[in-house]
């Protein structure tokens, strides 16, 4: 049983540049989450994608956007790149309707890297 | 304020002794719930045990327990017989309500070290 799979692992990339990050929910997941987690820090969420449109967004700005297909995979797109913007980022999944003590289910993340 | 702190940035303890995480909450929704994950080096969150508002009995889930003290806004987790696998940050999430199912709020972590 997969888990949660995330590509690529490292990146690195310059500052104004434009970088895609890539998810697979775990099998028999619909539901994709991404999360933002600076050094030393606790992740932030940064949107929520059900049936290939965007459900819920955190305090992040537009530059930040995503996509999901009909496999339920994602995509997270970040335009103009900052230097803030390093950080580690991390995928998460779960089943629509799923009970309340449901986790949710993490990919290991891509770490971003902006110079 | 923030939803979730976590006062101990790191912690220190001896193989197979007893160890527990801070963890309090901030939310004025009646229905919540609080996980708390492990967090290797790896990167991948892996989670570790699951305690809802409207459970009357704290959360067990092999060595580890929460302590939940519902007045107080609390969930501290406990680990028992500490292993020196268990190095790793932890980080207590929660989450509001049914309609944010995906929405975590996470603190700031606690960085484990076990010594043998």
């Amino acid at each position: 049983d997969a888990g949660v799979t995330q590509s690529p692992t490292h990146l690195i990339k310059t500052r104004g540049q434009q970088v895609t990050l890539r998810c697979s929910p775990k099998s028999g997941h619909d539901t994709v989450s991404w999360y933002q987690q600076a050094l030393g820090q606790g992740p932030q969420f940064i949107f929520q994608y059900y049936e290939e449109e965007e459900r819920q967004r955190g305090n992040f700005p537009d530059r930040f956007s995503g996509h999901q297909f009909p496999n339920y995979s994602s995509e997270l797109n970040v335009n103009a790149l900052l230097l803030g913007d390093s950080a580690l980022y991390l995928c998460a999944s779960s089943r629509t309707g799923g009970k309340t003590n449901s986790p949710l289910h993490f990919g290991n993340g891509t770490r971003l890297t902006v110079t | 304020a923030q939803k979730i702190t976590q006062t101990q940035p790191g912690m220190f303890v001896q193989e197979k002794e007893a160890v527990t995480l801070d963890c309090t909450y901030d939310t004025s929704d009646p229905s919540y719930g609080l996980f708390w994950y492990k967090q290797p080096s790896s990167g991948e969150m892996i989670f570790l045990i699951y305690q809802g508002s409207y459970d009357q009995q704290n959360a067990t889930e092999g060595r580890y327990s929460l302590n939940f003290q519902k007045a107080r806004k609390s969930a501290n987790l406990v680990i028992s017989a500490s292993q020196l696998g268990d190095s790793a940050m932890y980080f207590c999430a929660m989450r509001e309500g049914p309609r944010n199912f995906n929405k975590f709020y996470f603190g700031s972590g606690t960085k484990l070290n076990v010594k043998p």
